[in-house]
């Protein structure tokens, strides 16, 4: 069983729709993060949130924690053919040497021309 | 940002055999590295912790005795698969993290490991 569970797993959009990926636990996290990777090449960090509640904005993306710190959203506005990849939460867990990230099911997004 | 890189990129390898995977922080010293499996279109799943001169802990289900790491200095951490097996066969990152970049990991490219 997956401690992160994302949803949609696949989503296939034409350019310039707005799409919302979901990141939801059972588990509280100190943090959580949103990563985007693509293939054949290791994850790249977009963002960390902190406090329940909080909104980052990057640009066209906006990510969302929810209050109660075990669920997140991420929102596309606009999509582009660039933002085609696999999009992972990862949940920060412990501190110092039980520090570890646990990753969400991932969202495989296909921005189509 | 700092940079993490692995070696080699991809290998293939005949079944029984072992193979050893490199992983370096080019720029900082990396106190803690962590090393990752991902099956085609799955997620990220941890395997093991290191910590640099101790050694690595395991997550649950991972064999130490199949996985080798060692972490030997602050800039290298190596995986060695031993007698791999087709099964084994999978994308392999790892990611490291400094007392100069608070809780953040930075992730290598990543390892293609092919197991005939």
């Amino acid at each position: 069983t997956q401690l992160l569970e994302q949803s949609p797993q696949f989503l296939s959009i034409q350019e310039g729709e707005n799409l919302t990926v979901y990141c939801n636990s059972s588990s509280v996290f100190s943090s959580l993060q949103w990563y985007r990777q693509e293939p054949g090449e290791g994850p790249v960090l977009l963002v960390t949130v902190v406090t329940g509640g909080e909104v980052k904005k990057l640009k066209r993306l906006t990510f969302q924690f929810g209050d109660a710190r075990k669920d997140s959203s991420l929102h596309i506005t606009a999509a582009q053919p660039g933002d085609t990849g696999l999009y992972l939460c990862a949940g920060e867990r412990g501190k110092d040497s039980s520090y570890k990230l646990i990753f969400g099911s991932g969202t495989r997004l296909l921005v189509r021309p | 940002g700092a940079v993490v890189s692995q070696h080699p990129s991809r290998v293939i390898c005949k079944s029984g055999t072992s193979v050893k995977i490199e992983c370096r922080s080019l720029d900082f010293q990396a106190t803690t590295m962590f090393w990752y499996r991902q099956f085609p279109k799955q997620s990220l799943m941890l395997m093991a912790t290191s910590n640099e001169g101790s050694k690595a802990t395991y997550e649950q289900g991972v064999e130490k005795d199949k996985f080798l790491i060692n972490h030997a200095s602050l800039t290298l951490s190596t995986l060695t698969v031993t007698s791999a097996h087709p099964e084994d066969s999978s994308f392999y990152i790892c990611s490291a993290m400094g007392e100069a970049f608070y809780n953040e990991q930075f992730f290598g490219p990543g390892t293609r490991l092919t197991v005939l």
